[in-house]
């Protein structure tokens, strides 16, 4: 059974590089027919895409965000990552990590326990 | 970009009810729809995909339909555990959006 785990630091001082990590284990993340995306829920708020990436490392990002976000893939520890710059108190939220699927038409089906993130000095 | 606006914000019903979700999209979407149900200090979790496909495991009374940008989420008889929010998800070449919520509630 497929899952996902989100890692990284809690608290982040504002203007310095957000750093998160997904691992993903019970399945390969070099399947061709998943994407593997992050989503952000600010405190009280909706759900906001950041961005998705292939295995491939081919990336789409968030218009909104896309000046800031980095994400990248790595094989070989089945994980991939989210980098997001010169982050401010706006950006304090729960990441989740998940899963999107081409063969339920980009649905996100399985989904990280998400992680806090605090921006804060 | 696609926006996607859901209504209402929120609904007050009783078990056994049957609710309504509304998301409207900004531009067509063909059917590039997905209905999530999240509840507090959880994951979303996907009911349907394709606009009206159940997801496995999803009980029967949920249905979605609609096409193109008027889209339909239906709880036929609420059950206690539906108590929850419930967003829409568009992935029009390959940007996703989310709608902003329908929290439904017990009345």
């Amino acid at each position: 059974q497929l899952q996902l785990q989100e890692s990284g630091p809690g608290l982040v001082k504002p203007s310095e590089t957000l750093s998160l990590t997904c691992t993903v284990s019970g399945g390969s993340i070099s399947t061709s027919s998943y994407y593997w995306g992050w989503i952000r829920q600010s405190p009280g708020k909706g759900l906001e895409w950041i961005g998705n990436i292939y295995y491939s490392g081919g990336t789409y990002y968030n218009p909104s965000l896309k000046s800031r976000v980095t994400m990248s893939v790595d094989t070989s520890k089945n994980q991939f990552s989210l980098k997001l710059s010169s982050v401010a108190a706006a950006d304090t939220a729960v990441y989740f990590c998940a899963r999107l699927s081409q063969l339920l038409h980009y649905g996100f089906d399985i989904w990280g326990q998400g992680t806090v993130v605090t921006v804060s000095s | 970009d696609i926006q996607m606006t859901q209504s209402p914000s929120s609904v007050s019903a009783s078990v056994g009810d049957r609710v309504t979700v509304t998301c409207r999209a900004s531009q067509g979407i063909s059917s590039w729809l997905a209905w999530y149900q999240q509840k507090p200090g959880k994951a979303p979790n996907l009911l349907i995909y394709a606009a009206s496909t159940l997801q496995s495991g999803v009980p029967s009374r949920f249905s979605g339909s609609g096409s193109g940008t008027d889209f339909t989420l239906t709880i036929s008889s609420l059950q206690p555990e539906d108590f929850a929010t419930y967003y829409c998800q568009q992935t029009n070449s390959f940007s996703v959006t989310f709608g902003q919520g329908t929290k439904v509630e017990i009345k």
